[in-house]
């Protein structure tokens, strides 16, 4: 496809319960990056990838959360456990190289909206 | 205190009016500055980056960046109906190769352009 997918693009689950995000980055994108943004929220970075590594995960809100991108390509974002806490739109972006690095250019996709009951 | 902060609003603008939006930041590590605009119900689309102090124009937008004072500003000139949205402003990018990638977000200003 010509931009950023992510799916489900809906997902409501119960407290407890493990849920598993995908994005599928433009092709050719060395970076992706995950956000959340709760309702009426700025976004929260999360993690990056450049390449299959992820050199911060710093952003991660707790070891609930984990991420993997492999052939450089898809990535998924797994939440295990879900809390209500952790209900939010969850974005995925990429961009031909790590911004702050002269790239100028990231493009969204159009987010998981994830509720958890 | 959060490492980057904005004015929530909302910003109103007359039409045809200069729209300024305004962000500072703490962390003086942060090389990299980037404006995001977000329609209402829809993702953030990257408008603007600025890395040099000074001015930075493209089009009807002008970002500004003082890295003494830490502050990074965003120009809309001849405001429109359509600049209607939520403005971000985000900052990183420091030295180290494994900062980059990795930004801090503002909570976003709301501009409303009233024709």
């Amino acid at each position: 496809g010509a931009g950023v997918s992510q799916s489900p693009s809906n997902k409501v689950t119960e407290k407890g319960k493990d849920v598993e995000l995908r994005c599928d980055p433009i092709s050719g994108h060395t970076a992706l990056y995950w956000y959340r943004q709760s309702l009426g929220q700025g976004l929260e970075f999360l993690i990056y990838f450049q390449g299959n590594s992820a050199p911060d995960k710093s952003g991660l809100p707790s070891d609930r959360f984990s991420a993997e991108r492999t052939g450089g390509s898809v990535s998924t974002l797994t939440i295990q456990r879900t809390q209500q806490e952790d209900s939010a739109v969850y974005l995925c972006a990429s961009s031909p190289a790590p911004l702050g690095q002269g790239e100028d250019t990231q493009y969204f996709g159009p987010g998981t909206r994830l509720t958890v009951l | 205190q959060k490492e980057v902060e904005q004015n929530s609003g909302p910003l109103s603008v007359p039409e045809g009016a200069i729209a300024s939006l305004n962000c500072t930041y703490s962390d003086r590590g942060s090389q990299s500055f980037f404006w995001y605009r977000q329609y209402s119900g829809k993702s953030p689309e990257l408008i603007m980056f600025i890395y040099s102090n000074g001015d930075k124009e493209d089009g009807r937008f002008t970002a500004q960046l003082n890295k003494a004072s830490q502050y990074v500003s965003l120009l809309i000139r001849d405001s429109q109906p359509s600049d209607s949205a939520t403005y971000l402003c985000a900052g990183g990018g420091g030295v180290t190769t494994d900062s980059w990638g990795k930004l801090q977000f503002g909570a976003g200003t709301q501009v409303v352009v009233t024709p």
